[in-house]
């Protein structure tokens, strides 16, 4: 199975701050990789897919990159909206399919 | 608009079965794969099992892998999960999940997300 390792776990930061979260995969996975956000209580929701592509409807301070084994999120200018979970998940190798472990964005 | 809901959550106790379902609406339901992924209490998210768009092409986690069974009815639009044997670490929110694609091994894209039900396994 594809290890996701996500960092931070965790993460304080202001309203304006630019934030970057890691994903790096125990193998490679070309660019097979999404990013969601999920708020307490609520679904998922995708913010990127295709490692960089940006899901319609997402603003576009968020962004992605990387390819093979590191990723990266990127929010260029923190919103208070923004506060949440997120997770990136690989779909390169099945099954089965592998969620990184989450980083929790908190308002500092 | 999209809309999956997911229904047949609740106490059980262990060694218990129980079957979830997950009504769709709002797209061609049979033109997809499907998927389940549960989130325990305060945990991160597990893909548990996906479906492909005609039933034929199935994958579990190692850790329901013998105990549950997904399955489907496009008739119905409606995306199931029997789960036996449970345990108390099953315990989660269940989420069912649609994916952009109509096969489970080129698939893996999540693009819509139902809100959840728990299942609770305990004595």
């Amino acid at each position: 199975d594809i290890q996701m390792t996500q960092s931070p776990s965790s993460l304080s930061a202001s309203v304006g701050d630019r934030v970057t979260i890691t994903c790096r995969a125990s193998q490679g996975i070309r660019n097979d990789l999404g990013w969601y956000q999920q708020k307490p209580g609520k679904a998922p929701k995708r913010l990127i897919y295709a490692a960089s592509s940006l899901q319609s409807g997402v603003p576009s301070r968020f962004s992605g990159s990387g390819s093979g084994t590191e990723f990266t999120l990127t929010i260029s200018s923190l919103q208070p909206e923004d506060f949440a979970t997120y997770y990136c998940l690989q779909h390169n190798s099945y099954p089965p399919y592998t969620f990184g472990q989450g980083t929790k964005l908190e308002i500092k | 608009e999209v809309q999956l809901v997911e229904s047949g959550g609740g106490l059980v106790q262990p060694g218990r079965s129980l079957r979830l379902s997950c009504a769709a609406s709002g797209f061609a339901f049979d033109d997809y794969a499907m998927h389940w992924v549960r989130q325990a209490p305060g945990k991160g998210l597990e893909w548990v099992s996906g479906i492909s768009w005609n039933g034929v092409s199935i994958g579990y986690a190692d850790s329901v892998k013998g105990r549950f069974t997904i399955s489907r009815d496009n008739a119905k639009d409606s995306l199931y999960l029997q789960m036996n044997s449970l345990r108390a670490e099953d315990t989660a929110l269940y989420f069912c999940a649609k994916d952009e694609h109509p096969t489970v091994t080129n698939g893996g894209e999540f693009d819509y997300w139902g809100q959840g039900t728990l299942v609770t396994v305990s004595s």
